[in-house]
């Protein structure tokens, strides 16, 4: 198993650009997280999804789009990049939103938006 | 709204001295609280969840203990790989979000 991965590894964007960041999963979870990790502010939830077709909001949802079409992937969409989302971005899964909550983290993926 | 707040920000160790981590929480009816464990570049990795107030969970040197208002993390002789940062994270049943502490940064020296 891969367990989760992220693509990119590092990226850097100018101001008002778009991208998608890759999450995928091997593991069959249903549930399906993005976070963000800014110094001294730990992980902030962006997006969650409990299962293809259905996702909501975190925290932090403004500028960033989601969609679920397969229980295997759960892309994260920067519509108009800002500097204020230059930060470390980690995907996570998990089987269920209940019982151990034991979540899967890919290693992540660092923007910097100029 | 739920918060979590983590105490000491930094923790410098020698190997072998014991010590405790703090992770206050307030929530609205506890679904679970959980430890994790981040070494730097990469993501978090899963230590322990705790459900109830008197549980306590072990792994290896690691050990967590849950009350109603804190949970803590001791560390019983550690070694120096044992140096990362250390999560919390609460879930409640009111919603889905599950809310991180800024960690608290543990360095072991030998």
């Amino acid at each position: 198993n891969a367990g989760v991965t992220q693509t990119p590894k590092f990226q850097v964007l100018k101001t008002g650009q778009s991208m998608t960041l890759q999450c995928a999963q091997d593991m069959n979870h249903e549930y399906m997280s993005w976070y963000r990790q800014d110094p001294g502010m730990g992980l902030r939830l962006i997006h969650y999804s409990v299962g293809a077709g259905i996702t909501d909001q975190g925290e932090v949802p403004n500028g960033y789009n989601v969609s679920r079409s397969t229980t295997e992937d759960f892309p994260l969409r920067l519509l108009s990049a800002a500097p204020s989302q230059t930060s470390v971005y980690f995907c996570a899964s998990s089987y269920a939103l209940g019982g151990g909550g034991e979540q899967y983290f890919g290693p992540g993926t660092r923007l910097t938006v100029t | 709204e739920d918060q979590v707040t983590q105490s000491p920000e930094a923790l410098r160790l020698q190997e072998g001295e014991s010590s405790s981590l703090n992770c206050s929480y307030t929530v609205s009816g506890l679904r679970g609280l959980f430890w994790y464990r981040q070494d730097p570049g990469k993501g978090p990795e899963f230590l322990f969840t705790l459900y109830s107030a008197g549980e306590e969970k072990e792994k290896e040197r690691l050990k967590a203990t849950l009350t109603k208002k804190e949970s803590f993390l001791h560390i019983t002789a550690p070694k120096p790989e044992d140096s990362a940062t250390y999560l919390c994270a609460v879930r409640s049943y009111n919603n889905n979000d599950m809310r991180f502490g800024a960690g608290t940064r543990l360095t072991v020296k030998p």
